[in-house]
């Protein structure tokens, strides 16, 4: 079964201070690794896809990569408006031959000025 | 561009009550989902459906109905509504099935007493 682990639970980092959230996956042929960002009271929304190992994305602040096991959100100097939840998902194949998209709980980020 | 629209934000019903949560996108999405999200837990998948009348069961269908009369709208039905389906729901759509990212609604808060 596909397994995704996202840690730590939370982090409060000073506004500036840079740090990287992990994300842990078990999938048998991942398809796609997807990172969103969810405010209190929102819908997630897309971030970044990843498809192969050593790939890596980036966008203002934040940098996605991605090992055979693990990715890593890499958040520079951030600023209070980076303080959200950020989830984690692995696209797989199932044994019906369609694919599943299976989510991490997340690591809430709060960003301190 | 209103993106995914879901209706109402907040309800309460009474355990037995029915209900129909709304669900509407405008970007022309041929995928569409229907996602809970509780504490401590990763988005689960209710129902999808890959295009107009074709609907299939995701990882937590008991209790829950859905129909899709046309590519916009994909409303989820409950039955009879019981304590254990309090939570936040949330309706995608993706351009299709795989390696496409989801675009969220702001979700459904529901609470049954």
């Amino acid at each position: 079964e596909d397994q995704v682990t996202q840690s730590p639970e939370a982090l409060r980092l000073q506004e500036g201070e840079s740090s990287s959230l992990n994300c842990s996956y078990t999938v048998s042929g991942l398809r796609g690794l997807f990172w969103y960002r969810q405010d209190p009271g929102k819908g997630p929304e897309f971030l970044f896809t990843l498809y192969s190992a050593g790939e890596e994305k980036e966008k203002e602040r934040l940098k996605a990569t991605l090992t055979k096991k693990e990715s890593f959100l890499h958040i520079t100097a951030p600023k209070p408006e980076d303080s959200a939840t950020y989830l984690c998902a692995v696209q797989g194949p199932t044994a019906f031959g369609n694919e599943k998209l299976t989510f991490g709980t997340g690591t809430r980020l709060t960003i301190i000025p | 561009n209103a993106g995914v629209t879901q209706t109402p934000k907040f309800q309460v019903l009474k355990t037995g009550q029915s209900m129909t949560l709304q669900c509407a996108q405008d970007m022309n999405h041929e995928y569409m989902s229907w996602y809970r999200q509780d504490p401590g837990m990763g988005l689960r998948l209710i129902h999808y459906s890959v295009g107009a009348g074709i609907t299939d069961q995701g990882e937590v269908p008991n209790g829950y109905n859905v129909s899709r009369s046309t590519t916009e709208d994909f409303p989820l039905r409950l039955l009879s509504a019981a304590p254990s389906q309090t939570s936040v729901y949330f309706c995608a759509s993706s351009l299709s099935v795989t390696n496409s990212p989801l675009h969220f609604g702001n979700g459904t808060r529901l609470t049954v007493t």
